[in-house]
């Protein structure tokens, strides 16, 4: 039972546009969620996160959003860069775990 | 470098072979996660230790698999008798703040 649900396994979008990357989930108990960031070949990379108590968080290029009525939150990049083609993981916390969705691959076009 | 590290990054064994996997965390880091990674699959939560407590073990954790960590510093995940279905990335992370995990590069595990 998958709580937390990236459901576009792939992205491609032109450099200099804005990325949005997706993710849902399930349990209400949530209290953070995450975005991690991966290369190939080398672990995930944490890149924002943002409490369930807020809407927005915003850090340089990266602003994440939660709409936790809809149960659903989003990442936002703006202007996309080359550097930013990776696999990026929504997770949300719960206790002392992190769950993980199955990511969702961003290329940045030229 | 002052980052989480993994020792080996591959290691390919015959079914029935124990193997070990160590994780040097950040140093003042207290928490430090192990995880499992599929393909096509995002890091599956394994067990957690707070200082060389092991404070919480997943149920995908089977009585196979053991892990450590003796005196609060690196940590150590063992797999007795491997199986097939073990070839995966094995990934630790470390934290001083619960939500903001440090990844290491992973161990890459193929059982043949």
């Amino acid at each position: 039972d998958q709580q937390v649900k990236q459901n576009s396994p792939s992205l491609s979008v032109q450099e200099g546009r804005i990325s949005i990357l997706n993710c849902d989930y399930t349990n209400s108990m949530f209290d953070y969620f995450l975005w991690y960031k991966k290369y190939p070949a080398e672990g995930p990379t944490f890149l924002i996160s943002i409490s369930s108590i807020k809407d927005k968080n915003e850090d340089g290029r990266f602003t994440v959003f939660l709409n936790k009525s809809a149960k659903h939150l989003s990442l936002h990049i703006v202007p996309s860069q080359p550097g930013d083609s990776a696999v990026y993981f929504c997770a949300a916390r719960l206790d002392d775990k992190i769950i993980f969705g199955k990511g969702t691959r961003l290329h940045i076009l030229p | 470098d002052t980052g989480v590290s993994q020792d080996p990054r591959h290691k390919i064994t015959k079914r029935g072979q124990n193997v070990t996997f160590r994780c040097d965390p950040i140093s003042e880091h207290n928490r430090l996660y192990w995880y499992r990674q599929t393909l096509g699959q995002g890091p599956e939560f394994l067990t957690y230790f707070q200082n060389e407590a092991q404070l919480e073990k997943s149920r995908l954790l089977s009585d196979r698999f053991s892990a450590e960590r003796p005196k609060g510093s690196f940590s150590t995940l063992e797999i007795q008798r491997t199986e097939q279905g073990d070839s995966a990335m094995y990934l630790c992370a470390s934290s001083l703040i619960l939500h903001e995990q440090y990844f290491g590069p992973g161990t890459r595990l193929t059982v043949t």
